[in-house]
């Protein structure tokens, strides 16, 4: 079984440039997740979609961050402007199950 | 709000075993987790404890839970090389929301 795909890896911008990452989540799994990871910390859960409707968005920061998920597959995930703050990993996850999530790669960011 | 702290670092010989704690905050937490993160990787489930059970054993890892005192721990068993990661402990509520610690270095000495 393929896992859970993310594009790019690897991301440097200038701060208030924009950027976009991708998922493409294990096929036939309901829900996804984007999480974000800071160097030195845990994963934080921006985003969560069950099908293509968003589940838990409580700690977007909306002004500068969106998410879709087209379809019910595929998901985007979008900075703009981003900030010196938002250099992180960029997780995807998705599961078809309450207990198991399976992670992706992550796009590492770095905003100079 | 949710809350999961973890010691940062665990240094260790190849050949003993090693133990990872972790504590919570959340008493509705019905699942809690175990995660590896390799270099460059993602995060992989070792392992996970329904909140209704006090141990849980896989092989070279044991789980043990306790509800009480909001602790969870993981032991490795004859502890390899290969099992130096960042390791992440992980709680889900009843609304189905994660929150992870900041995660445990353990380095394996040979």
């Amino acid at each position: 079984e393929a896992g859970v795909a993310q594009s790019p890896r690897y991301k440097i911008i200038e701060k208030r440039q924009s950027v976009a990452f991708w998922c493409n989540p294990i096929s036939g799994h309901a829900t996804l997740y984007w999480y974000q990871q800071i160097l030195g910390q845990g994963p934080k859960l921006l985003i969560q979609f069950q099908n293509n409707g968003v589940v838990d968005d409580s700690q977007l920061p909306k002004d500068r961050f969106s998410a879709e998920r087209l379809k019910g597959v595929d998901s985007t995930l979008k900075i703009q402007p981003a900030k010196l703050e938002d250099s992180a990993v960029y997780l995807c996850a998705s599961s078809d199950q309450e207990y198991e999530q399976f992670f992706g790669p992550g796009t590492r960011l770095t905003v100079l | 709000g949710e809350d999961v702290e973890q010691s940062l670092f665990l240094s260790v010989r190849e050949g003993d075993s090693s133990v990872i704690n972790c504590t919570y905050t959340d008493s509705s937490s019905t699942y809690l987790y175990w995660y590896k993160q390799e270099p460059g990787a993602g995060l992989q489930l070792l392992t996970y404890i329904f909140s209704n059970m006090d141990m849980k054993q896989d092989q070279r890892l044991t789980v043990l839970l306790n509800k009480k005192d909001k602790h969870l721990s993981l032991r490795i068993a004859d502890t390899q090389t290969g099992d130096s990661a960042i390791y992440f402990c992980a709680e889900r509520t009843n609304a189905g929301k994660s929150t992870f610690g900041d995660g445990t270095t353990l380095t394996v000495k040979p």
